[in-house]
């Protein structure tokens, strides 16, 4: 399995200021890349995918990049709701595979 | 935009079986290119794939859970179903069904909202 490990586990953020969260693959996932936000009591919600393209009614704050083994999510000015936790997703292989997790926090 | 909801017991007894419904709105759960997957989440923790099935049945496990689980659709109803047999308290854990989000992808764009089971005598 693809291990997937995000750093740091909490980022701690004032609102207004940039958030940069990472993901590393154990071994290259290509652009097979996914972020979700996951806020309490509530189900993941797909904020970009193939390591760079926003999904639908995504906000332009948000942004991803990188590719092989190294993906950054920049936030770039963060707002209220965006204080949530953040997953990242390979699909390069099966079994699909998650990250553990950034909590951002407001500082 | 297509909608899903999970039902199901909440509490299941150890070495009994977990038996999940995904009820899928908006869009017929037929459609080519789409996997109807399950997915879910220990308590504080991320996120474990479990698996997939496609709507003509063909299915995929993650290697780690294949011995427990099962994965069936019945299209007349725009249903698909998860089974877990043998259950320990470590599947306690918020159950999702979720959607691709495009043809032949395997990210998420459709997600129901969860439904907690936890494993206790």
């Amino acid at each position: 399995d693809i291990v997937m490990t995000q750093s740091p586990v909490t980022l701690s953020v004032s609102p207004g200021e940039r958030a940069t969260l990472s993901c590393r693959a154990s071994q290259s996932v290509s652009s097979n890349l996914a972020w979700y936000q996951q806020k309490p009591g509530q189900a993941p919600r797909l904020l970009i995918y193939g390591a760079s393209t926003r999904a639908t009614g995504i906000p332009a704050r948000f942004s991803g990049s990188g590719s092989g083994t190294e993906f950054t999510l920049t936030i770039s000015s963060l707002q209220s709701e965006d204080f949530a936790l953040y997953y990242c997703q390979e699909y390069h292989r099966w079994p699909l595979t998650f990250g553990g997790g950034t909590k951002v926090e407001i500082k | 935009q297509v909608q899903l909801q999970e039902s199901g017991p909440g509490l299941v007894k150890p070495s009994q079986t977990l038996s999940l419904t995904c009820t899928v709105s908006g869009g017929s759960i037929s459609g080519d290119g789409y996997y109807w997957t399950w997915i879910r989440q220990h308590p504080g923790k991320g996120l474990e794939w479990i698996g997939y099935i496609y709507y003509t049945g063909g299915t995929y496990y993650n290697p780690s859970l294949k011995s427990q689980v099962t994965i069936s659709v019945d299209t007349s109803k725009n249903q698909f179903y998860l089974k877990l047999t043998s259950v320990t308290a470590a599947d306690t854990a918020v159950y999702y069904c979720a959607r691709n989000s495009d043809y032949g992808e395997t990210h998420f764009d459709s997600w129901g909202q969860g439904t907690l089971v936890t494993v206790s005598s």
